[in-house]
């Protein structure tokens, strides 16, 4: 069946260096991915999304990449800060509307 | 305030009986989506519906039903045939047609004992 992974299931970086969490992906028909944040106890909150006709899209201090031939998918978050600790999601969307996550990456960040 | 909202946060049940879990919008979205989430665990998705009346089972159905009778809520009946009901569920919705983002309830957290 189709899945999503992330490559790593936690990802320590210190405070005001770049965050890279990638993510790999199986179907080659989805044609939609997001990034989702969540932090404990919450539901996740949308961070960046992008359409399969895309391969970089930026916004406030992330910016999201797409590599369709290798079905990888990144999210590199900028400058990070205290409030950026959280588990990272990634997922793909197909034609029939079904959203598919990923495990998820836990973002520790150092001091 | 528009939202999505879910009820209770925490909810507690005997092994053996039926509990719906609540999920309401008031965003007029068309799609919404049931998730089962386990500790350390992504998302995985047990019901969704596309429109009033309709659903389709996700990866994990069995052991659930659901039912949407109105646009803007679809709750989730965890049954007593679901082998390992305690969970975290979450309930999303999307506005459909051209827009992809879901929106996220907050959570209940059920525990079966």
């Amino acid at each position: 069946g189709e899945s999503v992974g992330l490559h790593l299931p936690t990802l320590s970086v210190q405070e005001g260096d770049n965050s890279i969490i990638n993510c790999a992906y199986s179907n080659s028909a989805s044609d939609y991915f997001i990034w989702y944040k969540q932090e404990s106890g919450k539901g996740p909150q949308f961070i960046i999304d992008i359409r399969s006709n895309m391969d970089k899209r930026q916004g406030q201090r992330v910016t999201v990449l797409l590599n369709k031939t290798v079905k990888h998918l990144s999210l590199q978050i900028a400058a990070t800060q205290p409030g950026d600790s959280a588990v990272y999601f990634c997922a793909c969307m197909n034609r029939d509307d079904k959203i598919i996550f990923g495990k998820g990456t836990r973002l520790h960040i150092l001091p | 305030d528009g939202g999505i909202t879910q009820s209770p946060k925490y909810l507690f049940r005997k092994e053996g009986q039926n509990v719906t879990l609540s999920c309401e919008q008031n965003l007029n979205h068309d799609a919404m989506y049931w998730y089962r989430q386990d500790p350390g665990q992504g998302l995985r998705l047990i019901y969704y519906s596309q429109i009033v009346n309709d659903f389709q089972k996700g990866d994990i159905a069995e052991g659930y039903s659901v039912s949407r009778e109105k646009k803007e809520s679809f709750p989730l009946t965890v049954t007593s045939a679901q082998k390992n009901p305690t969970a975290f569920y979450l309930c999303a919705s999307r506005a459909g047609g051209g827009s992809y983002e879901q929106y996220f309830g907050p959570g209940t957290r059920l525990t079966v004992t």
